[in-house]
Formats: C-alpha cells, sequence, structure tokens
C-alpha cells in the first residue's frame, strides 16, 4: 500500500530553527511537495523536489532523499505566523498526489 | 473570480438528501480535483479530472459523482448523503502533469445529520 508518515505535532520556539520529517512508500514517484495550511484555510505550495537534494526557498528549504523515501522541510528564524500545519504529499505513478496528514506546529515565543 | 471558488461555504444536511457542492476556477487549469479532509487523516482524493469531458476515481469515490462539461466547473454530488460524509471539502486545479502544484479553493464545511 501507498503510504506517507510525519510526526503528528511540533512544538518550537519564536526565532528558532524546525525540521519536519516525511517518510514515504509509494507506488511509484513523480516528486514530493511541501503545502502549508492555516487552521480553517486552504493548502497552499510551499516546495516541489524530484532529485535528490536541498531545495532552499527563502527561510524555507526542503530536502529530498530517493533512496531512503525521505524528505524534510526546514523552517528557519521561525514567526509567530508560521503556526500551522505543514503537509507533506508525493506525486505517484499515475501523477496522484498522495498526502500525509500533515504536522501540526506550534511556535511559543 | 480570482483563482478558484467554492460553493457553499458550509452547509448543514439531513442524512438521505441529495447535495451539490460547486467548483470554479477561472486559471484554465485543465485538471481538477475533489478531496476531503477529515481530522488526523491526509487529503484523500474522491474524483479528478484531466480534461474537460473526462472524469476519474480517486481513493475514496464511493457515494460521490463529478462531471466536467467545461474547462472552469467540477460539481461534486451526494446522491444521498450519509454522516460518514460529514467533512471539509476541497476543490483543486492544476496544469495537469509531474510538477505542476494544485491551487485550491476555500474549502466547503459539510454537515450531515
Amino acid at each position: 500500500g501507498q503510504n506517507i508518515d510525519q510526526p503528528t505535532e511540533m512544538t518550537a520556539t519564536e526565532g528558532a530553527i524546525v525540521q519536519i520529517n516525511c517518510t514515504y512508500q509509494t507506488s511509484g514517484f513523480n516528486g514530493l511537495f511541501w503545502y502549508q495550511q492555516h487552521a480553517g484555510e486552504a493548502p497552499t505550495f510551499l516546495s516541489y523536489n524530484v532529485l535528490d537534494g536541498l531545495e532552499e526557498k527563502g527561510r524555507f528549504s526542503s530536502f529530498l532523499s530517493r533512496s531512503k523515501g525521505y524528505s524534510y522541510l526546514l523552517l528557519k528564524e521561525l514567526q509567530m505566523k508560521d503556526s500551522a500545519s505543514y503537509l507533506c504529499a508525493v506525486m505517484d505513478s499515475n501523477y496522484q498526489l498522495i498526502w500525509g496528514a500533515g504536522t501540526k506546529l506550534i511556535i511559543k515565543p | 473570480i480570482a483563482g478558484i471558488t467554492q460553493a457553499p461555504t458550509s452547509q448543514i444536511l439531513a442524512a438521505g438528501r441529495r447535495m451539490t457542492l460547486r467548483c470554479t476556477q477561472d486559471m484554465r487549469h485543465n485538471a481538477m480535483y475533489w478531496y476531503r479532509q477529515d481530522l488526523g487523516l491526509g487529503l484523500r482524493l474522491i474524483h479528478y479530472s484531466n480534461t474537460a469531458g473526462t472524469t476519474g476515481k480517486g481513493e475514496v469515490p464511493d457515494g460521490y459523482s463529478v462531471s466536467r462539461a467545461n474547462t472552469d466547473d467540477f460539481p461534486l454530488t451526494l446522491a444521498s448523503a450519509v454522516p460518514s460524509q460529514t467533512s471539509v471539502y476541497f476543490c483543486a486545479s492544476s496544469i495537469a502533469g509531474a510538477f505542476n502544484e494544485q491551487f485550491f479553493g476555500p474549502g466547503t464545511r459539510l454537515t450531515v445529520l
């Protein structure tokens, strides 16, 4: 079966760095996406990785290791507005997204 | 319209009633999707359409139907609602293909009593 695992909840301090991990087992791989979802709102796109390595975009970076079925999202210089759920999703061989349950990130001052 | 819209925003529905959730996008995306999101679970794909005139079943299609008469609209119909269909429903659209982010509508919160 297809499976995406990520921690349910994480807590971090404003100004700090946090790493959210995602492991996956899917039928085929056409890229891994990270989305941000604030409470009561729609998911919004953060990043996409299809090759191994690190993609940096401002305060956010995403890493992929296809051989390990592993990705992480790194958030630097945390701000209170980063309090949200972070969703990991893998595009399978049918070009459909398989979603993890999301990691709720709580930022404390 | 800017982006993707959904209607209604929320709805309380009696079990057994028929309900259509509306979704419209103005980005000329060829692919559209319907997901449901339940607490503790990831987004689950109900139905999708890669282009106008075609539709496909996702992970949880039972009890739902869709149509794609044109590029912009992708309504989702619950023929006879049941309490297990209580959920938040998101419509999304994208350019079909590997790397193409999906853009989401604001969601419809549906409660079936």
